[in-house]
């Protein structure tokens, strides 16, 4: 089971932290990904972190990228997505996922979610 | 970037149909595509990887094939339980982007 959490009402500009914990699933050797769904985008992938066999890389959208980071603690079983200057076509559904395996990027394990919703 | 352009973007078919979804990608992507299907509410669940891989658990009515820029997703008897929108999803190259959806509904 993975959930999220965090999500919630921020003006442009401001900043939010989601968290993903995964529990009975191990994404400890797992690069775990950031999706977000809107109705104006549909699904959209935000970025990507790799497990500690590849250095903990992060890949992003150029959208996000220089706004976003994606982190994690493998002690935790925990990925995180700190998300500043937020806009508000940032406003979003925000999915965190687990990568299949290390040549199939497909998502196997996917959270319930959390809505981020930038308005003033 | 890859765009993803599935079609069509809704039908309507009736428990017991064959239906088919084409997924087209704006460059060569060998056999990089994913399908996932998603209820309303609900975090999309994978169903086909590597274009014809059926995932862990899925029912053998759902099928994938293509490979390089066209791909189809079929479900070969439609049961009640299939009506969800469906989504593909390259792996190419970042950045992975999705197709825009079908929405499957009952005729």
């Amino acid at each position: 089971q993975v959930v999220e959490s965090g999500g919630g009402l921020v003006q442009p500009g401001g900043s939010l932290k989601l968290s993903c914990v995964a529990s009975g699933s191990n994404f400890r050797g797992s690069p775990v990904h950031w999706v977000r769904q809107s109705s104006v985008k549909g699904l959209e992938w935000v970025g990507r972190i790799r497990s500690y066999t590849n250095d903990y890389r992060t890949a992003y959208a150029a959208s996000v990228a220089g706004r976003f980071t994606v982190s994690r603690d493998d002690s935790k079983n925990t990925a995180y997505l700190q998300m500043n200057d937020l806009q508000t076509d940032d406003t979003a559904i925000y999915y965190c996922a687990r990568q299949l395996d290390l040549l199939v990027v497909a998502f196997d394990i996917w959270g319930q979610g959390t809505m981020v919703t930038v308005s003033s | 970037d890859i765009q993803m352009t599935q079609s069509p973007s809704s039908l309507s078919a009736s428990v017991g149909d064959k239906v088919t979804i084409t997924c087209q990608a704006s460059h060569d992507i060998k056999k990089d595509l994913n399908w996932y299907q998603q209820f309303p509410g609900k975090a999309p669940k994978l169903l086909i990887y590597g274009a014809s891989n059926l995932a862990t658990g899925v029912p053998s009515r759902f099928s994938g094939s293509g490979s390089g820029t066209q791909f189809i997703f079929t479900i070969s008897s439609l049961q009640p339980e299939d009506l969800a929108t469906y989504y593909c999803q390259h792996y190419e190259s970042l950045p992975l982007t999705f197709g825009g959806g079908t929405k499957i509904e009952t005729k």
